[in-house]
């Protein structure tokens, strides 16, 4: 099993700041993944964390506002930048299914609000 | 353009009886697709996940269809408790495990 941690857990902010996201893996993972909920919306992907390489975003989602860092392979931040209201959302991270197991993991998200 | 759809209405069930969930898709060509359990202001619990060459997947009350000509899973609940109540996500695999999600059915079980 993968436990995942997130930091913090929850957070309220002033729009123009910036926030970082911390998520522990207590495994060593390949990928890490970073997913955003706004109010009433399904999980959206925003990228795709790998160790030793840029991250890679989805369509609609910039590096510029969300910069990650990813320096090892159980550790990885995403910042959500020049914050506005419209950034309000729970981020969740999860990490790579190994093609043998079954199951899928995602930490226990941050809830952020941005005022 | 790519859909994941959920029913938007909650599903409002009797105890004892079996919920039944839909999640139909276009566009994707999924090898996996997995469920979710979502409780208000928490991140999603994985549920089960099934192979597109997997017809069925059961876990405990739990049942999962798969039906890759439709494009539809379907999601059971059999012998619904209260502590089911909870919004369910439909989640497919599309390459290097990243998932899209659709945006969950509510299922509330009435004592």
């Amino acid at each position: 099993s993968a436990v995942i941690s997130q930091k913090p857990s929850r957070d309220i902010c002033q729009r123009g700041t910036s926030l970082t996201i911390q998520c522990q893996v207590d495994s060593q993972v390949t990928m890490m993944f970073w997913y955003r909920q706004q109010p009433g919306q399904s999980l959206t992907l925003i990228a795709t964390a790998n160790q030793g390489s840029e991250a890679t975003y989805e369509s609609g989602f910039v590096i510029d506002k969300f910069p990650i860092s990813r320096p090892n392979l159980t550790f990885s931040t995403l910042t959500v930048s020049n914050m506005s209201p419209e950034d309000s959302s729970i981020y969740l991270c999860s990490v790579d299914r190994d093609r043998g197991r079954e199951t899928q993991y995602f930490g226990p998200g941050t809830r952020l609000l941005v005022l | 353009s790519q859909k994941i759809e959920q029913n938007s209405e909650a599903l409002n069930i009797q105890e004892g009886k079996t919920a039944t969930l839909t999640c139909n898709y276009t566009n994707y060509s999924p090898a996996y697709l997995q469920w979710y359990r979502q409780d208000p202001g928490r991140g999603p619990v994985f549920l089960l996940l099934i192979r597109e060459n997997e017809k069925e997947k059961r876990k405990e009350r739990l049942k999962v269809t798969f039906d890759t000509t439709l494009k539809q899973s379907l999601f059971h609940i059999t012998a619904s408790q209260p502590a089911d109540s909870a919004t369910y996500l439909c989640a497919l695999e599309y390459g290097n495990n990243r998932l899209a999600f659709g945006k969950g059915n509510q299922v509330v079980v009435i004592p």
